[in-house]
């Protein structure tokens, strides 16, 4: 129930493309959806994030949409660029008795050809 | 400047010896975690801790150990128990009122 499943595994897009990556959980009481990206060698970096009472957020050229029935959220990179390249994560975070407690999907690495 | 500091970036280990870690912040965030990273597995959770002088055991704590003797500090020693450490590790501070987590640079382990 704690898991967060993530596809695709990788993905290769045109620059100017749409990106898409698709994130299932089960548990419903997750209360927040970030993404995270991470560029090989450093640290994951928060990109966006969602909260359950939205459907959907955008940040410039990023969308988080949300499907709360379905507990399914995805990420859609518009106009996708090289420098999206990278290695993108879902996750799910929940309150737990010692703080909030994050799941991760096993990551979606996006090349983006020039 | 502000932000989470890890060392060593590289690290090379003898099978046997235990290596300490290190991990600093200065964004003042109650909770810090540690996590490992494999190709392939995404993120997963070693130890955390929401205050000083108490930590937690994640999914995968066996062969790890961990203090938090300062709010800013929080090492992790990957003990000679622990039987496939080869990994990059990535500490993360995070705050109670936004739920965000916050990166390091991370540390890789070699095994030799």
């Amino acid at each position: 129930q704690q898991q967060v499943k993530q596809s695709p595994q990788s993905l290769i897009v045109q620059k100017g493309g749409i990106s898409i990556i698709n994130c299932a959980y089960e548990n419903t009481a997750f209360d927040y959806f970030p993404w995270y990206q991470q560029f090989p060698g450093k640290g994951p970096a928060l990109l966006i994030a969602i909260r359950p009472d939205v459907s959907e957020k955008k940040e410039g050229r990023f969308t988080i949409s949300f499907n709360k029935s379905a507990k399914q959220f995805s990420l859609h990179i518009m106009d996708s660029q090289p420098g999206d390249s990278a290695t993108y994560f879902c996750a799910a975070s929940i309150e737990g008795n010692y703080g909030q407690n994050f799941v991760f999907g096993p990551g979606t690495r996006l090349s983006v050809l020039p | 400047d502000g932000g989470i500091t890890q060392s060593p970036k590289y690290l090379f280990r003898k099978e046997g010896q235990n290596v300490t870690l290190s991990c600093e912040q200065n964004l003042n965030h109650d909770a810090m975690y540690w996590y490992r990273q494999d190709p392939g597995q995404g993120l997963r959770l070693i130890y955390y801790s929401q205050i000083v002088n108490d930590f937690q055991k994640g999914d995968i704590a066996e062969g790890y150990s961990v203090s938090r003797e300062k709010k800013e500090s929080f090492p992790l020693t990957v003990t000679s128990a622990q039987k496939n450490p080869t990994a990059f590790y990535l500490c993360a501070t995070g705050t109670q009122n936004t739920g965000e987590l916050f990166f390091g640079e991370g540390s890789r382990l070699t095994v030799l």
